[in-house]
């Protein structure tokens, strides 16, 4: 099983800033390699796909980057929509398509 | 519109069956991987199963096989989630949600999910 390692656990930033998200494979998955972000009390919403191609509807503020096993969200210009926590997800190779244990990104 | 609607909270006493479903529409049903995601209580996202309607394959995590069931109703656009005998560790949100392509994908649709709650 693929394990992925998210960093840091909780991020404290201010808004109008840069937050920058990290996740980490156990082994090389490529590109394939999603993000979520979930809201309380709300259903994870795909963000991310292929390591950096936004979803529909998903604000350019949002970009993703990486290959292999070393990846990175970026969410500049931070809104206070923005604060929630966020998953990424390998789907390379099966079963399962973990996801990360999240990163919650919270208002400094 | 893509749309998966999912069954309502349930309370179940441990030992009890359940089974949870997840009913789509805006897409061919049959032509698209769905799957189910936990969520116990304050913790992260969890990969259990996912269904190929079109033919019933099915792929189980190690976590989950033989613990879960997983299964579609093409007449229905509909997919299920189900136990033979609840524990009080499944308490749990359970989510469905449709693959974005081929089995290979991300998750692009998600259900509003499920609530089981699993006490004696």
């Amino acid at each position: 099983e693929i394990v992925m390692t998210q960093s840091p656990a909780t991020l404290s930033v201010s808004p109008g800033e840069t937050a920058t998200l990290s996740c980490r494979a156990s082994q090389s998955i490529t590109n394939n390699l999603a993000w979520y972000q979930q809201k309380t009390g709300q259903a994870p919403r795909l963000l991310i796909y292929g390591a950096s191609t936004r979803a529909t509807g998903i604000p350019t503020r949002f970009s993703g980057s990486g290959s292999g096993s070393e990846f990175t969200l970026t969410i500049s210009s931070l809104q206070s929509d923005d604060f929630a926590v966020y998953y990424c997800q390998q789907y390379n190779r099966w079963p399962p398509y973990s996801f990360g244990q999240g990163t919650k990104l919270e208002i400094k | 519109e893509v749309q998966l609607v999912q069954s309502g909270v349930e309370m179940k006493k441990p030992g009890e069956s359940l089974k949870i479903s997840c009913q789509t529409s805006g897409y061919r049903f049959a032509s698209y991987w769905i799957g189910w995601v936990r969520q116990m209580p304050g913790k992260g996202l969890e990969w259990m199963a996912m269904i190929f309607p079109g033919d019933s394959d099915t792929r189980y995590s190690p976590s989950f096989r033989g613990q879960v069931t997983i299964s579609a109703d093409k007449s229905l656009n509909t997919a299920y989630l189900q136990w033979n005998s609840l524990k009080a560790s499944d308490t749990a949100m359970y989510y469905c949600a449709k693959v974005q392509e081929g089995y290979s994908d991300p998750f692009d649709f998600w259900g509003q999910g499920t609530l089981v709650i699993v006490s004696s």
